[in-house]
């Protein structure tokens, strides 16, 4: 079974300061890792993925996240957050050699003060 | 870009009703998702399918069917509502091991 555990409920960032959202999952064989993020109103939106290769991956809109295969983690992180990044954010893991179901974590609200 | 088209932003059903939700894609991805999104709970997934007229059940498929009859389109129905399954249901549609693309929901109400 796979899972995917997001700790926080709500982040709140002052604009201009570093944005962490925290992910840590659970997988029985390589780990295909995502975040997406979900404005009001809308579906969700591709922010960028893991699957093999360098541990810190550059995604949309200025986001990152580091893979760390010991911590069983995949925290999303920008340097300097923006009133406009306030949104519902969502980590995902799928199994890589298990086909395509995708598992949620339940979401972190984060909201950028200016 | 890819376009998932969700038929309805808002229904409002009753409960014992047969309901049908529509979802279509328009960039031939084999792949295609239902879920349902509750707060705290993230998405679940109800089901899938990865090829016209394959289905597979997801994590909480009771209550619920799925129908895909053409590649595009991808059907949700809900057999006899009931209020547990008021819910915002999103749908998805990818290629094999590519990011979901997803639509802007569906928010049902059961009354």
């Amino acid at each position: 079974a796979q899972s995917v555990a997001q700790p926080e409920d709500q982040v709140n960032v002052a604009e201009g300061n570093p944005l962490t959202v925290k992910c840590t999952y659970s997988v029985s064989g390589n780990p295909y890792l995502f975040w997406y993020v979900q404005y009001p109103n809308r579906g969700l939106q591709f922010l960028l993925k893991y699957i093999t290769g360098d541990n810190l991956v550059k995604g949309s809109y200025g986001f990152e996240a580091e893979f760390n295969k010991s911590q069983t983690s995949f925290h999303l992180k920008k340097p300097s957050a923006l009133v406009s990044d306030s949104a519902l954010y969502f980590c995902a893991v799928r199994d890589g050699a298990a086909g395509n179901k995708l598992t949620f974590g339940g979401g972190t609200r984060v909201l950028v003060k200016p | 870009d890819v376009k998932v088209t969700q038929s309805s932003r808002y229904l409002v059903k009753r409960t014992g009703e047969k309901v049908f939700l529509e979802c279509v894609q328009d960039m031939d991805h084999e792949n295609m998702f239902w879920y349902r999104q509750d707060p705290g709970l993230g998405l679940r997934l109800i089901y899938f399918s990865y090829d016209v007229k394959m289905k597979e059940k997801g994590d909480i498929p009771e209550g619920y069917s799925v129908s895909r009859e053409k590649k595009e389109r991808f059907s949700l129905i809900l057999e006899s509502a009931s209020t547990n399954q008021t819910s915002m249901y999103l749908c998805a549609s990818s290629r094999p091991n590519q990011p979901q693309h997803f639509g802007d929901g569906t928010r049902l109400s059961i009354l």
